[in-house]
């Protein structure tokens, strides 16, 4: 079974800043897609970046990048230029690539992130 | 589009009562996805359909749980007996496909369940 772990549950960091948050994962599967989704309070949840395991080139989405690190298991998103909208519970998710079939999406516990004026 | 559309946006119930919860899913998507986000569990995904096939049922939590799908553009998710513990927020979500096909997963608002 896939686990997805994010050990830090709250961040802070103040506007224009650069903040990373960190996301480690369990899998035997050698294909699969990572994703960060965002959920702020209006609790809708929004998908911020997503990688596939197979490329080596990190996935970029304006501030958003990610840090991905297949043999650590390791997808770490930085948000750049942190802005007040940024406020918001962000959470790391994996889906395995399966043949023929579907997979589930796993998520992990989140993680708020607050930006300071 | 309009995305995904859930009702009620919030209920609150009495412990044993019947809650229904309902999914409009994206126009087009034949995925259909219902997730549970508790604060002590995070996002679990308790069932998915596909093209109005129940594909994968194992995180429905126990028998007071059923969900349905009559057709590409509805589905529900029912509790009966509804009890204190089922208290969450329950999204749905839909896609066009996942597995080699994967694309992304978008989520309704979702439906924030109290019972008391």
């Amino acid at each position: 079974a896939q686990t997805v772990t994010q050990s830090q549950p709250e961040m802070s960091v103040q506007e224009a800043e650069t903040v990373t948050l960190s996301c480690t994962y369990d899998t035997s599967e050698n294909n699969y897609y990572l994703f960060w989704y965002k959920q702020p309070p209006s609790r809708q949840m929004i998908l911020v970046i997503r990688q596939e395991a197979y490329k080596q080139q990190n996935a970029t989405e304006n501030r958003f990048s990610v840090n991905f690190q297949k043999a650590a298991k390791s997808f770490s998103l930085k948000i750049s230029d942190s802005q007040l909208g940024d406020t918001a519970m962000y959470f790391c998710a994996f889906a395995a690539l399966t043949q023929g079939g579907s997979e589930k999406l796993v998520f992990g516990k989140g993680m708020k992130l607050t930006v300071n004026p | 589009d309009a995305g995904v559309i859930q009702s009620p946006r919030h209920e609150v119930t009495e412990m044993g009562q019947e809650v229904t919860l309902r999914c409009k899913p994206i126009s087009g998507h034949d995925y259909l996805f219902w997730y549970r986000q508790t604060m002590m569990r995070g996002l679990e995904l308790l069932i998915y359909f596909n093209n109005n096939v129940p594909i994968d049922d194992s995180g429905m939590p126990e028998d007071r749980f059923s969900a349905k799908m009559p057709n590409a553009s509805f589905s529900t998710l029912k509790i009966q007996p509804s009890e204190p513990r089922d208290s969450a927020v329950y999204f749905c979500a839909s896609s066009t496909g996942t597995g080699v096909f994967w694309n992304t997963i978008y989520f309704g608002e979702g439906s924030w369940l109290t019972v008391v």
